[in-house]
C-alpha cells in the first residue's frame, strides 16, 4: 500500500506546463511528500520533496493543499526530455536506529510530452 | 551523472554462473540500499546497508548476497541465478536521518541501474 493515488498517464503539450496532481488523504501529520521520476530503463531521480509549504527548485514546485491531503507536482515548461513516469511517495519505512530510509514507490504517473 | 554509479550497465549471465554488480557513491552518503525493479512492477527493496551494517533483507533468496566493505562501496554478489531474476538492480545512497518516521526528510540518490539478463 503506497498511500497515495496517481492517474496512470498525462499527456502534455511541450512548453506548456504539466500538472501531477497526487492525492494522499491518508498522511500523516510528519509524513513528507516526495517526488522522483524516472526516465526509460534509468534510475529515478529526485526531484522535490515538500512537509506542510509549497516548494520550488530548479526542476519543478510543489503544491500542497492546506489539508496535506493531495499535492501538485508542477514542471513550468515542460520538454521532451520531461517524458518519463512520476512518483509521488508519501510512505516511507525508517528501520529504527539507523537512520535509513526505504521509501515505497508505486506505479506513478507516465507523463508523455508531445511536440 | 547523479553521483552513484554502477557497473556493469548490463549483464547477460547463465543460471550457473556467478558475477556481481558494483556500486560506487561519491558523496558522503552513509546509508546504501539495493533495489530490483522487474518490468511493469514498481520497485522493491532488497537490502539496506546502514555505516556498512546490513541493517535490512527484505525476505531476498539466499542466491542474492549483498557486501558493504565501507560506506562508499556496495556489491551484489549473484550466483546460481533463475531467469525471474531477470530485472534492473538498482543501488541508491542517501545520508542517515534521525531514525523515526518523519523525523527528517530522507532523499535517496539513484544510480542509473544494471539490466541483468538471466538464460
Amino acid at each position: 500500500d503506497a498511500k497515495t493515488t496517481q492517474p496512470t498517464s498525462m499527456d502534455c503539450a511541450e512548453g506548456r506546463a504539466a500538472n501531477l496532481p497526487c492525492n494522499h488523504s491518508t498522511i500523516s501529520g510528519n509524513e513528507y511528500v516526495y517526488w522522483y521520476r524516472q526516465i526509460h530503463s534509468q534510475g529515478p531521480q529526485y526531484i522535490i520533496h515538500g512537509l506542510k509549504n509549497n516548494e520550488t527548485n530548479e526542476m519543478a514546485s510543489l503544491i500542497i493543499t492546506e489539508d496535506r491531503k493531495s499535492s501538485t507536482l508542477i514542471l513550468p515548461h515542460a520538454t521532451l526530455r520531461d517524458t518519463a513516469v512520476y512518483y509521488c511517495i508519501v510512505r516511507v519505512l525508517s528501520f529504527q536506529g539507523t537512520g535509513a530510509n526505504n521509501l515505497f514507490f508505486g506505479t506513478g504517473t507516465r507523463l508523455t510530452v508531445i511536440p | 551523472e547523479t553521483g552513484v554509479t554502477q557497473t556493469p550497465r548490463h549483464l547477460v549471465m547463465g543460471m550457473t554462473n556467478k558475477k556481481s554488480l558494483k556500486c560506487e557513491q561519491h558523496l558522503g552518503h552513509n546509508a546504501m540500499y539495493w533495489y530490483k525493479q522487474s518490468a511493469k512492477k514498481p520497485l522493491e527493496l532488497m537490502f539496506v546497508y546502514s555505516l556498512e551494517e546490513r541493517v535490512e533483507n527484505n525476505s531476498v533468496p539466499s542466491r542474492f548476497s549483498p557486501e558493504c566493505p565501507n560506506s562508499s562501496h556496495l556489491f551484489l554478489h549473484l550466483h546460481t541465478l533463475q531467469p525471474e531474476d531477470s530485472a534492473l538492480y538498482l543501488c541508491a545512497s542517501s545520508h542517515r536521518t534521525g531514525g523515526s518516521l518523519g523525523s527528517g526528510a530522507n532523499v535517496l540518490t539513484f544510480g542509473a541501474g544494471s539490466r541483468l539478463t538471466v538464460l
